[in-house]
């Protein structure tokens, strides 16, 4: 079964400095990863995925990621943090053998310090 | 384009009593999602509709909860008696669907948080 851990539930930066936001998905078959984030009080918003192809992924506002299938991996990044990137950042997992059913990791909240 | 609404944004009840949310899809967008947000967690699958048929619904609480989606358009989702852990953000989301959607991209609405005294 398909699962999704994302390390650290709270991460703080400085602003300007990297974002690193961290995934780690199980998946008995090549998956779709997804990366979504979620203002307070509003629904989640759709940052970047992964299908095929290439293996880093940009996304709106400045964010990209990378699959790493030998790490099982798809580490969210961001270059230089803006105040408006405090959130909360999901990353979530759907493949075939799941039926394309997404499950989403606990999240990570993001904290960008002045 | 109008995004995925959602009504109420916020319910506060007591246990044992009964609520309803309602929630209207993107137009066009044939499959429907209800997830159930706990303080904390990241969202959990309640219920999907592909138009107006259940597609899964396996971790849906089905003694206290119902949903429907009889015109396969909008949706409302019931719990009836209403417990303490239902505290959550219910949200609704929705997805093109068909063989175009099997990467299931999905539009959410912004939820309407349940506070359950």
């Amino acid at each position: 079964a398909q699962s999704v851990t994302q390390l650290g539930s709270h991460v703080s930066v400085s602003e300007g400095a990297l974002v690193l936001l961290r995934c780690n998905y199980s998946s008995s078959v090549p998956p779709y990863l997804f990366w979504y984030v979620q203002y307070p009080n509003q629904g989640l918003q759709l940052l970047l995925k992964y299908t095929t192809g290439a293996t880093l992924v940009k996304g709106i506002n400045g964010f990209e990621a990378e699959f790493k299938k030998s790490e099982t991996s798809f580490h969210l990044t961001k270059p230089s943090a803006h105040m408006s990137d405090a959130a909360e950042y999901f990353c979530a997992v759907s493949d075939s053998a799941g039926g394309f059913k997404t499950i989403f990791g606990a999240g990570t909240r993001l904290f960008v310090k002045a | 384009e109008a995004g995925v609404a959602q009504s109420p944004r916020y319910k506060i009840i007591e246990k044992r009593q009964s609520v309803a949310f309602w929630c209207n899809p993107i137009s066009g967008h044939a499959t429907l999602y209800w997830y159930q947000q706990i303080l904390g967690q990241g969202p959990k699958l309640l219920i999907q509709f592909q138009n107006n048929g259940v597609v899964d619904d396996s971790q849906l609480p089905k003694d206290r909860f119902s949903a429907e989606r009889l015109k396969g358009v909008d949706s409302t989702l019931k719990i009836q008696p209403a417990k303490l852990e239902d505290s959550a953000v219910y949200l609704c989301a929705s997805s093109l669907g068909g063989l175009a959607d099997k990467y299931n991209e999905q539009f959410f609405g912004p939820g309407t948080r349940l506070t359950v005294l």
